[in-house]
């Protein structure tokens, strides 16, 4: 079974709007880390936010905020007032305390167009 | 500042021939890690190292070796037994398991067979 799953491909959205893009995980271990990277074309891996499974409080970072629901596995970012520098690609990652190596296991990513 | 460093950013290798990724992290990270990423594609795990002259198969580990004789360094070298080796090949380094957040990327190297 897929560790992470993002169901959307690709994704429009108007410049200055919000949107969502998803992330629903599967994991046994009670303490892992939900990331959120964006890939530009350069191919560099950008750290967005962080979401430990014990913070209490949905992770936000300036215009990102993690919509976190543990009890559902869900870990949706949320990206307000688009512009046009966020197309891109998106991924989600998991990171787990009891996972040997504890390497970050990605999803298939979003790639997400803003249209101005 | 500290950080990691891959080199080159992009490579040409001729069919057949073995070719070495650089990857060194100035952070005193004791875990690295090889990824490899197609087009459109997401991450998947080469090889891992958690330690000094130890390291583990990832999920695509064939057709690749790797070395860790140093803490700094976790060098890549893809063989002529990797049938499709034209890809991007992303390297990263955490401290440990204490802190799941601690995870970091270097640039990244492009490599084509030609």
């Amino acid at each position: 079974a897929q560790k992470i799953t993002q169901t959307q491909p690709g994704m429009f959205v108007q410049e200055k709007e919000a949107v969502t893009l998803d992330c629903t995980y599967d994991t046994s271990d009670p303490s892992y880390g939900l990331f959120w990277y964006k890939q530009p074309s350069s191919g560099e891996m950008i750290f967005l936010i962080y979401q430990g499974s014990y913070d209490q409080q949905n992770a936000t970072e300036g215009r990102y905020s993690l919509n976190f629901q543990k009890a559902r596995k869900s870990a949706n970012l949320v990206i307000s007032a688009s512009q046009l520098g966020d197309s891109a690609m998106y991924f989600c990652a998991m990171r787990e305390v009891n996972n040997a190596g504890n390497m970050l296991t990605f999803g298939g990513g979003t790639r997400l167009m803003v249209k101005p | 500042d500290g950080g990691i460093t891959q080199s080159p950013k992009y490579l040409f290798r001729k069919e057949g021939q073995n070719v070495t990724l650089s990857c060194e992290q100035n952070l005193n990270h004791d875990a690295m890690y090889w990824y490899r990423q197609d087009p459109g594609q997401g991450l998947r795990l080469i090889y891992y190292s958690q330690i000094v002259n130890d390291f583990q198969k990832g999920d695509i580990a064939e057709g690749y070796s790797v070395s860790r004789e140093k803490k700094e360094s976790f060098p890549l070298t893809v063989t002529s037994a990797q049938k499709n080796p034209t890809a991007f090949y992303l390297c990263a380094s955490s401290s440990g398991s204490a802190n799941l957040r601690d995870y970091t990327f270097g640039s990244g190297t492009r490599l084509t067979v030609v």
